[in-house]
This record gives structure tokens, C-alpha cells and sequence, in this order.
């Protein structure tokens, strides 16, 4: 059972381009939903993330939009550069027994294209 | 730097052996976290911890156990390996986040596991 579903599972977009990447969400326990950007051969790294009490986070070229009502958040990512081509998981969080439990979506493999 | 560090990149074990996965943080996280991960399933939750000795199983805990003796390192421990553990296995690390607290997970490099 995916709590976080992700889509695209891959994605080709030419260089300058917008890249979309969606994600779906059921558990309205969740508080914090962040993106994380993983490069071959290394653990993933936080991109961006934001909370459910805001709409649209920007962070130079990373846009998250948020929809609460939908349960539904997607990354934007403006002026698509080769060295953008990653995979990227989009997450989220809730608060569970003393601790935190940090659910992934399944990834989508992004290549940027000259 | 702030650092998560698996003991092993690559490791090769044989059916049936018990496998031991150790992971160490340096920055005083109180969550640690293991995931396995594999195409097309992405990141998925074997258990994670939030304090010494306290766990709390993942998505897929079945075939796994942990241990957390110490704050600053988490193991992960296949009682019986089997083939269908073969798989990419990452550590992270994050401060314990409430509310409006944002809390950044770090991960290690990771420990590629062949079962054969």
C-alpha cells in the first residue's frame, strides 16, 4: 500500500523546458512534505520542502505547489538544465509513538535533454 | 559537515547468513531511519528509531531487525538473508520534527547487499 503516490516514473524534457512532477497523498496526518534529489552512486539529498499551511513555496528555480483539499503537491522545476537530471522522490512526515516516520513516493527518473 | 556514515559500500553474503548493517550519524539526530531501495518501488521504510533502544517498524519490517544501543548509531540486522533482500539499503538521519518544525533527513551513500 503506497502512501505516497508518485507520477511520472520517468520524464524527458528538453534543456530550458518545465519539468512536473506530481504527487498524492491520503493521511491528513502528514505535516511536513519535502523533495529530495538523488544523483547516481549517492544517497538523496533534500531539494525543498514545505508545510500544509502554505500553498507555494519557491525556491530559485523549485516550485512546490501545495493542495490541501486535493491531498495533492508537485514540484516545478523552471529552465530544466542537464545538471538537473536526477531522480527525485517526493516525501512526507508524520508524527508517530515518540518519533518521526518519513514515507517516499516511488521516484521519478528526470532527464534533461541539450 | 554534518554526516551519515554506512560501515560498508558493497557486500556480498550467502543465503541464510545473518547480516549486520551499521550505521553512525554525527549530529546528535534523535530520528535514524533504514530504507531499502529498488527500481520502480523507490524509497520504502524497514523501521526507524527516535530514541536509544526505541523502534518502530516501517512498511516492510518482515525478514529485519534493528538495533540502537547508542544515539549516534543505528544496525540493521537481516536474521536470514534471502535473495529477494538483495537490494540497495540506505541509512538516514534527522532531528525529531513537531508542527512547524522542518526537519531535513541525511542520508548515507548506502550499502549495495548481493544475496546469493
Amino acid at each position: 500500500q503506497q502512501q505516497v503516490k508518485q507520477s511520472p516514473q520517468s520524464l524527458i524534457v528538453q534543456k530550458g523546458g518545465i519539468s512536473i512532477i506530481n504527487c498524492a497523498y491520503e493521511n491528513t496526518a502528514f505535516d511536513y512534505f519535502p523533495w529530495y534529489q538523488q544523483f547516481p552512486g549517492k544517497g538523496p539529498a533534500l531539494l525543498i520542502a514545505i508545510r500544509p499551511d502554505v500553498s507555494e513555496k519557491k525556491e530559485g528555480r523549485f516550485t512546490i505547489s501545495f493542495n490541501k483539499s486535493a491531498k495533492q503537491f508537485s514540484l516545478h522545476i523552471m529552465d530544466s538544465q542537464p545538471g538537473d537530471s536526477a531522480t527525485y522522490f517526493c516525501a512526507a512526515r508524520k508524527l508517530t509513538g515518540g518519533g518521526n516516520k518519513l514515507t517516499f513516493g516511488t521516484g521519478t527518473q528526470l532527464k534533461v535533454e541539450l | 559537515d554534518v554526516k551519515v556514515t554506512q560501515s560498508s559500500r558493497y557486500l556480498v553474503k550467502r543465503t541464510g547468513e545473518k547480516v549486520f548493517l551499521e550505521c553512525v550519524q554525527d549530529m546528535d539526530h534523535e530520528n535514524m531511519f533504514w530504507y531499502r531501495q529498488d527500481p520502480g518501488l523507490g524509497l520504502r521504510l524497514i523501521y526507524f528509531s527516535y530514541d536509544v533502544k526505541m523502534k518502530e517498524k516501517g512498511d516492510i519490517p518482515e525478514g529485519y531487525s534493528v538495533s540502537r544501543e547508542k544515539k549516534e548509531r543505528f544496525s540493521l540486522i537481516l536474521e536470514s538473508a534471502s535473495t529477494n533482500q538483495t537490494s540497495m539499503y540506505l541509512c538516514a538521519s534527522s532531528l525529531l520534527g513537531t508542527g512547524s518544525r522542518n526537519t531535513e533527513a541525511f542520508f548515507g551513500q548506502g550499502t549495495r547487499l548481493t544475496v546469493v
